[in-house]
């Protein structure tokens, strides 16, 4: 069975950093690009960037600033999303995503990280 | 980057039919083919039922089906069930450094 699996939740201050873990299972790790997702509560879907697990080229929105940074370990089959300089609306569910067919197939679990001093 | 435009709410009695728009432009919807949509019920992680513009994974029922016509594509749910109730969001590429867009979001309520 194809899973993404996220790390747990995270709790931070304001101006911190937060690594977000996200290890597949399932399929062949480095033949997919992998998309971050976020979501702040009640509020829609943002597409944050993504990676090439093959190359690790990557992609980020704009409106990140320079602040977000995606890895992979192919040895693990894990990516890796950190966001630094943390603020108050970045409170937020992190997802990972396995890009397929031009969309988004499969979803890791979320993970809740709380920016809150 | 901007969102593409869906409308906040749709809804329908059990059997009808609901169609959701999500309007962007040249930029993304509009010269883009891989338009897809995703069902999130609440707490839970969207779910992929489109993609490809009008194709569905392997599992999602066959009354839900998708069209785009210029800058705007449609998700249709035909013969609506209380499962169908959810957020229905869209997504689209984007040229530039855009690179990918979500919409707004519908929530879809059966009556």
């Amino acid at each position: 069975q194809v899973h993404l699996v996220q790390s747990g939740a995270e709790v931070k201050k304001p101006g911190a950093s937060v690594k977000v873990s996200c290890k597949a299972s399932g399929f062949i790790f480095t033949a997919y690009i992998l998309s971050w997702v976020r979501q702040a509560p009640g509020q829609g879907l943002e597409w944050m960037g993504w990676i090439n697990t093959y190359n690790d080229y990557t992609d980020y929105a704009q409106n990140l600033q320079g602040r977000a940074t995606m890895t992979t370990d192919p040895s693990t089959s894990t990516a890796y999303m950190e966001l630094r300089s943390l603020r108050s609306d970045d409170t937020a569910v992190y997802y990972c995503a396995r890009r397929n067919w031009g969309g988004m197939d499969v979803w890791g679990q979320g993970t809740t990280v709380t920016v809150s001093s | 980057q901007s969102a593409l435009t869906q409308p906040p709410s749709a809804s329908g009695s059990p059997g009808q039919s609901v169609t959701i728009s999500c309007t962007g432009t040249t930029r993304d919807v509009g010269t883009s083919n891989s338009i897809s949509w995703y069902q999130q019920h609440p707490g839970k992680a969207p779910k992929l039922m489109i993609y490809e513009v009008t194709k569905r994974p392997s599992g999602v029922p066959h009354r839900f089906s998708g069209s785009k016509s210029g800058n705007t594509a449609s998700l249709t749910v035909s013969g609506l069930q209380d499962e169908d109730e959810a957020v229905y969001f869209c997504s689209s590429f984007a040229g530039g450094n855009i690179f990918f867009v979500f919409g707004t979001g519908t929530t879809v309520t059966v009556l």
